[in-house]
């Protein structure tokens, strides 16, 4: 099983709710991310998992919240968004958290702030 | 930080047509990987060229590595309609930094 799912695919939220993304692999992948991109751009990255502890933090709002409950879970907690935060969320899995690995990558949560 | 560039940003061609989209760098990599991306949706990895590699293939994909040059070139042979996507090449910097996507070229493919 080679996929990586995301849940949900699409999103709208109300710049007082708190919702949450969800990621998850069977790969045995022990590395995470979670991405941001906006339309027509790369995506950006947000935040690097690593053996399940948090690596990489790309200087991200607290308003975003990351988790990795497991080795095959990761969560994006979202609270007090701005309109601007509307985005395609992606989430990949790799190998080993080493450049050197292809990225794995989800279909992506459709976000809309309002 | 942007590492990589690509360029065309826009491409358009026919079908049956090859297509060809450059990749150029910053700073020295261990390696470089293309992506694919359709509308909406998660990057599809197409390849991956170390930096003692000069050229790769995996069916009608080509990719070359000047690292003199701080370059990459995909080549797609013989275009599809279904090769309309996004692609995006994603360098290694040595030192260690996760993947850097370049902004991407978009690839339309007209039948």
């Amino acid at each position: 099983d080679t996929e990586v799912t995301q849940t949900p695919k699409h999103l709208v939220m109300g710049m007082t709710n708190k919702k949450s993304l969800k990621c998850e692999q069977h790969m045995g992948h022990r590395a995470m991310y979670w991405y941001k991109q906006k339309a027509k751009k790369p995506p950006e990255l947000m935040f690097v998992y690593s053996y399940e502890k948090l690596s990489i933090n790309e200087s991200v709002p607290s308003r975003f919240s990351p988790e990795c409950p497991n080795s095959s879970l990761l969560n994006l907690h979202l609270h007090a968004l701005q309109p601007e935060d509307s985005a395609l969320y992606l989430c990949a899995s790799s190998q080993v958290p080493h450049s050197g690995y292809e990225q794995y990558f989800g279909p992506g949560t459709r976000l809309t702030v309002t | 930080s942007q590492q990589g560039e690509e360029d065309p940003q826009a491409l358009s061609i026919q079908e049956g047509e090859n297509a060809t989209m450059n990749c150029s760098y910053k700073t020295s990599i261990n390696n470089l990987q293309w992506y694919r991306q359709n509308s909406g949706r998660g990057l599809v990895h197409l390849i991956l060229i170390r930096s003692n590699e000069r050229e790769k293939h995996s069916g009608r994909l080509r990719v070359t590595l000047d690292t003199s040059k701080k370059s990459s070139s995909l080549l797609i042979t013989a275009s599809r309609a279904a090769d309309t996507a996004s692609y995006f090449c994603a360098t290694d910097p040595f030192s260690n930094t996760p993947l850097v996507f370049g902004k991407g070229t978009r690839l339309s493919v007209i039948a």
